[in-house]
């Protein structure tokens, strides 16, 4: 499938924060979407984008699909303790199959 | 139901046997999906199916997976002669339509396989 780099790898957040992550590809994406997985759990759709350049929010998160269409960051704003869990973004081209990055783990700072 | 469907939640089974992973989509929705989730990755492509037929089955890994939906509803994914490495998180997902018809896919809760 397309390789995904998503970034940071795992980050701790405190109450309050914002956090910010990203992806990247090699390969151009027509859409990119945004899930958050908690633990024994399946994937939720958190935000989806469809178009170069669009940012959408959701809440407290706020997602943009580059203009290259090869890469996706996602906002946190004001991070409360449930946003702890692991985050992916996941890229489709023209059809039906999605290809995930490998996810950024967020957790609590002591 | 209210949403996907899996069964079981969790599954540990021994080298070398049969298992069978069920999942029952949201009523109506004619696309349904298995991924495959590797600790510490994302899930991956395995394979479609659009109303009863697999549409794209490339991520299938080898001629041990196969899966069937008879009916257009009820998905299962079977594994023969499961190895070490098939253990892993299995996902379904379904979703109203498939193809580029941008309706995203809801996934279910996973079946957890071990296998020893």
């Amino acid at each position: 499938g397309q390789q995904l780099n998503q970034s940071p790898q795992s980050m701790f957040i405190q109450e309050g924060e914002d956090v910010s992550m990203n992806c990247t590809s090699s390969s151009i994406f027509n859409t990119w979407l945004w899930y958050k997985q908690d633990p024994g759990e399946g994937p939720v759709l958190l935000i989806a984008l469809y178009k170069a350049g669009e940012l959408t929010s959701n809440g407290r998160l706020t997602a943009q699909f580059g203009i290259t269409r090869k890469d996706s960051f996602l906002n946190i704003s004001a991070s409360i303790p449930s946003d702890v869990g692991i985050y992916f973004c996941a890229g489709r081209i023209n059809d039906y199959k999605l290809s995930f990055g490998a996810g950024t783990t967020v957790t609590v700072r002591a | 139901g209210a949403g996907v469907s899996q069964t079981p939640s969790n599954k540990v089974t021994e080298k070398g046997k049969y298992v069978e992973l069920r999942c029952d989509p949201i009523s109506g929705h004619t696309a349904l999906y298995w991924y495959r989730q590797s600790l510490g990755q994302g899930p991956e492509f395995l394979i479609y199916f659009q109303g009863t037929g697999a549409a794209d089955d490339s991520g299938l890994p080898n001629d041990r997976f196969f899966a069937v939906r008879p009916e257009g509803s009820v998905s299962t994914l079977k594994i023969q002669r499961t190895e070490r490495g098939d253990s892993a998180v299995y996902l379904c997902a379904s979703s109203l339509y498939g193809g580029n018809t941008n309706t995203e896919a809801f996934f279910g809760q996973g079946t957890r396989l071990t296998v020893v």
